[in-house]
């Protein structure tokens, strides 16, 4: 059974601070890996998604790896702001469309 | 990017009773819709998968007599708790694909089920 671990749970940094969000996954046999964004009481908006053959994605400020054979993914923000407060969610697809999520880092950016 | 909508947005309810949640893609067709389960401080669980015209396909442990999915338009599902207990409050959320292992999937923006 797939396993979505995100390390670490929460993170708070002064704004300004580059930082890392880690997600690893037990079983590498995916077809992709997404990260979301989750703010309080909301839906999930996809930041980016990474296909099993790819290595990495980006997208503004944001820049997401994939190692598949290691089981793990990195989320990086650049330049951090206020405004990327949130829970950031990793989640892995294993066929049929069919996603398996981690349980978020809650990311705090402080002005 | 596609919009897919969920209403109500919130609900409250006595114990017993049952609930509708309505899940709609609104500028693009989903063949196929994906219903989870966020507990507080908890990822996203999915609990069924349903495809347009066919019953859904649930997770196991999820209980199929009490979360009723129906998929009858390529633009609407909808997620019924039948007979609802405190222990179903929950935030349920939709997302919405267009069929293929590629395709992203668009969520909807959930709905908070309070059961008193």
């Amino acid at each position: 059974k797939q396993e979505v671990t995100q390390i670490p749970a929460a993170l708070s940094v002064p704004e300004g601070e580059n930082l890392v969000l880690n997600c690893s996954f037990t079983d590498s046999a995916i077809y992709n890996l997404q990260w979301f964004r989750q703010d309080p009481g909301k839906g999930l908006t996809s930041l980016l998604l990474i296909q099993s053959s790819q290595r990495e994605q980006t997208s503004g400020r944001l820049n997401a790896s994939l190692d598949k054979s290691s089981g793990r993914s990195t989320l990086y923000i650049a330049a951090s702001q206020p405004g990327d407060s949130a829970t950031y969610l990793c989640a892995v697809e294993q066929g049929a469309q069919k996603l398996v999520f981690g349980q978020g880092t809650r990311l705090t950016i402080n002005p | 990017g596609a919009v897919v909508s969920q209403h109500p947005s919130w609900v409250i309810c006595k114990s017993g009773t049952s609930v509708k949640i309505e899940c709609r893609s609104l500028d693009f067709q989903a063949t196929t819709m994906f219903w989870y389960r966020q507990f507080p401080k908890q990822s996203l669980m999915l609990m069924a998968t349903s495809n347009e015209g066919s019953k859904a396909t649930y997770e196991q442990g999820v209980e199929k007599d009490k979360f009723l999915i129906n998929h009858a338009s390529l633009t609407l599902s909808t997620l019924t708790v039948t007979s609802a207990h405190p222990e179903d409050s929950s935030f349920y959320i939709c997302s919405s694909g267009s069929g293929g292992a590629a395709d992203t999937q668009y969520f909807g923006p959930g709905t908070r089920l309070t059961v008193l």
